[in-house]
């Protein structure tokens, strides 16, 4: 059973670098895209973007100028770093597992525990 | 980018209820429609996939319909684990969009 697990800096303030790591255990890495997701406290879903095994990516275009999505194949690990991160970046950020490659196919499941970064100086 | 939009934003059901909550998309998405269950503090929990497939170990109650613009997640009996927030999500085309959730209260 594929299980995601993420860690990293929850306190950061504006202007500094979001990192994220989430690491897959129990399952395939290969062949499937890897995507972030956030959450703005008490607000709804937004995709960051996805990797998958070959770094092949694809982003959201509102992030996209900010937005630095990479892989570790040996580590079965993926990474998001956010630039230029302002206040409107605070919100839970999630890692989950997305469709294999084919548009229309492409659901979370399953979803890593969730990050709360916060932005503030 | 494919807006998607979810009614309603909330809803008040007693155990037992029938409750329907409806995704529609700002274009034509086929069946590539999913759903997903979130309860407070938790990650998001898939549903049902592609407008109508069950995800394994989901609840029979849960069921999913529509094709094109339109589409509706059904519980068919509101049991008490269900109260929690659902969303929508469509895979037609990047970037993948998300409903602005409903949450099912208890009344």
């Amino acid at each position: 059973q594929v299980q995601l697990q993420q860690w990293g800096a929850g306190l950061l303030k504006p202007s500094e670098t979001l990192s994220l790591i989430c690491a897959v255990y129990g399952g395939s890495f290969s062949g499937y895209y890897w995507s972030w997701i956030r959450q703005p406290p008490g607000k709804g879903l937004e995709w960051i973007g996805e990797i998958n095994q070959s770094g092949s990516t694809n982003y959201n275009p509102s992030l996209k100028s900010r937005v630095t999505i990479s892989v570790d194949v040996s580590k079965n690990q993926f990474f998001l770093k956010l630039s230029s991160l302002t206040a409107a970046d605070t919100a839970v950020y999630y890692c989950a597992r997305g469709g294999e490659g084919q548009l229309g196919y492409n659901w979370f499941d399953p979803w890593g525990q969730g990050t709360l970064v916060t932005v503030s100086s | 980018d494919i807006q998607m939009t979810q009614s309603p934003s909330s809803l008040s059901a007693s155990v037992g209820d029938r409750v329907t909550i409806t995704c529609r998309a700002s274009q034509s998405i086929s069946s590539y429609l999913n759903w997903y269950q979130q309860k407070l503090g938790k990650a998001p929990k898939l549903l049902i996939y592609t407008a109508s497939s069950l995800q394994s170990g989901v609840p029979l109650r849960f069921s999913g319909s529509g094709s094109g613009t339109d589409f509706t997640l059904t519980i068919s009996s509101l049991q008490p684990e269900d109260f929690a927030t659902y969303f929508c999500q469509q895979s037609y085309s990047t970037p993948l969009t998300f409903g602005g959730g409903t949450k099912v209260e208890i009344k």
